[in-house]
């Protein structure tokens, strides 16, 4: 078993749709919990991070942690063609990101 | 945020020869930098933690002979594939951030070996 499970997907909705990206994870040790997208053959980039439990929001995107459950969320509001990639999530037991244990991505098409 | 950048974007070589991949920090000093590599349609794996000034941690099942890896400043750290094979065929990626808890990837560099 993984220690990260992500929605494989494929997902696709309609521009303006409310989308909703989730992760579930075995080590309950992590604390650092990121979200990053990904456009084909191009590397991640950051979107959110949170530390520990908790919601967190920026713009039309909102990070959820739920530590008990060992869940994580990210919701995007009034979706736009744009946002169409892979979301991967991410997470570390430390405050070093760069030894995250990543999910294996969502993609996500927005049809307009 | 940050900007990290990695040349070349698309290598193409022959199996037997070596590849080197430079991984640039722009507008941050870097004295860690991570190496990934991703095959398609699958997650990113760390291969390894790139240090300036001393030598690089590689994680388990990563052949440090085969991934030379070399932190020679605080803004550039370099990956090199030696003999390389059809099977180490990849997208290659790099990391960093000026925070521990912000990493920025590079764009990645598609290594095909024929």
């Amino acid at each position: 078993q993984k220690e990260v499970e992500q929605d494989p997907g494929p997902l696709s909705v309609p521009e303006g749709a409310i989308v909703s990206l989730n992760c579930t994870y075995s080590n309950s040790a992590f604390q650092y919990f990121m979200w990053y997208r990904q456009y084909s053959r191009k590397g991640p980039e950051l979107l959110m991070y949170t530390y520990s439990s908790g919601n967190k929001e920026d713009g039309r995107f909102t990070a959820q942690v739920d530590k008990s459950s060992k869940y994580i969320s990210l919701f995007i509001r009034d979706s736009q063609p744009s946002d169409s990639a892979t979301y991967l999530c991410a997470m570390s037991v430390g405050a070093n990101a760069g030894k995250s244990t990543f999910g294996d991505g969502t993609t996500l098409t927005v049809k307009p | 945020g940050a900007v990290v950048s990695q040349h070349p974007s698309w290598v193409i070589c022959k199996s037997g020869t070596s590849v080197k991949i430079e991984c640039r920090s722009l507008d941050f000093q870097a004295t860690t930098m991570f190496w990934y590599r991703q095959f398609p349609k699958q997650s990113l794996m760390l291969m390894a933690t790139s240090n300036e000034g001393s030598k690089a941690t590689y994680e388990q099942g990563v052949e440090k002979d085969k991934f030379l890896i070399n932190h020679a400043s605080l803004t550039l750290s370099t990956l090199t594939v030696t003999s390389a094979h059809p099977e180490d065929s990849s997208f290659y990626i790099c990391s960093g951030g000026p925070l521990s808890y912000e990493q920025y990837f590079g764009p990645g560099t598609r290594l095909t070996v024929t």
